[in-house]
């Protein structure tokens, strides 16, 4: 079946300026997951979402960072006036269960 | 604190050699470990896990082996080919019993 999805692949985008960055999970799964991946570097977990929970936002850099997911399903990963350090790979998992998460391909941010 | 860590960050084999990628972690209560595989350009992918109330455990060509009283964890991979290149990652469930923690990656090279 379909595998996690993420758009756009690729963004590049001029400091201030603002951007979201869009996931889908797979069908099914309660649980959702932001992490971010600087070049060379391991995964940086940001936020997580189960069911109708409360989200665990303990991850986000800062109040520039936000997340929502509509319906239980689609999550947008907000950044408000990005600014260089933002530059990095942005990965979004899914799963059913509190073990293995079934990882997107990423979106590449870019901030000039 | 709890952080993953990984010994080396780059491992060359030729193929058809067995390779074993190293993983110390710090937190004792950790309940989960995972190793995953990230290609260029790809979101990381599974590859096998272990829970805690075990020291070792078998897939195909990969095996994991847990060491609780040293805090270690390694993943072992028999006949490494050249698409076993990439990025190697142990990753841990922290104290918060959400995210993965993940380490830094250990790159293997294999040369035919």
């Amino acid at each position: 079946g379909a595998g996690v999805s993420q758009s756009p692949s690729n963004k590049v985008t001029e400091k201030g300026k603002d951007v979201e960055l869009r996931c889908d999970p797979i069908s099914g799964h309660t649980a959702l997951y932001w992490y971010r991946q600087s070049l060379g570097q391991g995964l940086e977990f940001l936020i997580y979402f189960q069911g109708n929970s409360a989200p665990d936002k303990s991850g986000l850099p800062s109040d520039r960072f936000s997340a929502e997911r509509t319906g239980g399903s689609v999550s947008t990963l907000t950044i408000q006036r990005t600014q260089q350090e933002d530059s990095a790979v942005y990965l979004c998992a899914s799963s059913t269960s509190r073990y293995e998460q079934y990882f997107g391909p990423g979106t590449r941010l870019t901030v000039t | 604190g709890e952080s993953v860590g990984l010994h080396l960050p780059t491992l060359s084999v030729q193929e058809g050699d067995n390779s074993i990628i190293n993983c110390a972690y710090s937190n004792s209560a950790s309940d989960y470990f995972i190793w995953y595989k990230q290609e260029s350009g790809k979101g990381p992918q599974f590859i096998i896990d272990i829970r805690s109330n075990m020291d070792k455990r078998q897939g195909q060509r990969v095996t994991v082996l847990l060491n609780k009283t040293v805090k270690h964890l390694s993943l072992q991979i028999a006949a490494t080919q050249p698409g076993d290149s990439a990025v190697y990652f142990c990753a841990e469930k922290g104290q918060a019993g959400t995210a993965l923690i993940f380490g830094k990656g250990t790159t293997l090279s294999v040369s035919s």
